[in-house]
């Protein structure tokens, strides 16, 4: 799989979009790019994933870059429960995937 | 909808002594993950169970560590015997199966502490 490069912390005024970057450059064309997020002492938790198109739901927007190599999580509007750490993680499709996190970015919305 | 559940939420053991954690998964999910996680770091997968049968257990440490999924629907993880480097919250997660696009939805973990 893919490994991931991700800031190790971002800063977001509440109210603003957060923009969370996370550099691919060796995901091949098979490969999803998945992001999850962890709020302080929970589980991991899914936010959103995405292959090739740009991707929206109810909580983030995914940006994949045309060549595919890194891509941008938008929060629309930050609040203070979006405080966590963010992962992003390419992994292959099919059966046998594994979720392989990295240190992921903390993201910390400020009043 | 139930979450995923695990207990206990913390634990706290002397080195040397056996300790297991449980999970129930969602109901319905027939693939149940045990991770690890350092402080400050990311989970690591330990084992990966389809229904019953561990399809992925390459990174569980055999010498103490052990996983049993009976029935396949809850999990146990148990080390024995436990070392101060077994300190971490041990997360359980689980799926509607192994494919990539079932997402994995993580219960809340159990902080272990080894004196």
């Amino acid at each position: 799989d893919a490994k991931t490069t991700q800031p190790t912390s971002m800063d977001c005024a509440e109210g603003r979009a957060a923009n969370l970057p996370c550099n691919h450059s060796t995901i091949s064309g098979n490969e999803y790019v998945y992001w999850y997020r962890q709020i302080h002492s929970q589980g991991p938790q899914y936010i959103i994933h995405g292959l090739k198109n740009n991707e929206t739901n109810e909580m983030a927007s995914l940006i994949i870059t045309e060549d595919r190599k890194s891509s941008t999580l938008i929060l629309p509007h930050a609040t203070l429960r979006d405080t966590a750490v963010y992962y992003c993680i390419v992994i292959s499709g099919g059966s046998n995937y594994k979720l392989t996190f990295g240190k992921g970015t903390l993201l910390t919305v400020n009043p | 909808e139930a979450g995923v559940v695990q207990s206990p939420r913390y634990k706290i053991i002397e080195k040397k002594q056996p300790v297991a954690f449980w999970c129930n998964p969602i109901s319905g999910h027939n693939t149940l993950y045990w991770y690890l996680q350092n402080l400050g770091q990311g989970p690591e997968l330990l084992i990966r169970y389809e229904n019953e049968e561990a399809v992925d257990d390459s990174q569980l440490p055999k010498d103490r560590f052990s996983a049993e999924r009976l029935k396949g629907v809850d999990s146990t993880l148990k080390i024995q015997p436990a070392e101060l480097g077994d300190s971490a919250v041990y997360l359980c997660a689980s799926s509607l199966g192994l494919a990539v696009y079932n997402e994995q939805f993580f219960g809340p973990g159990t902080r272990l502490t080894v004196l």
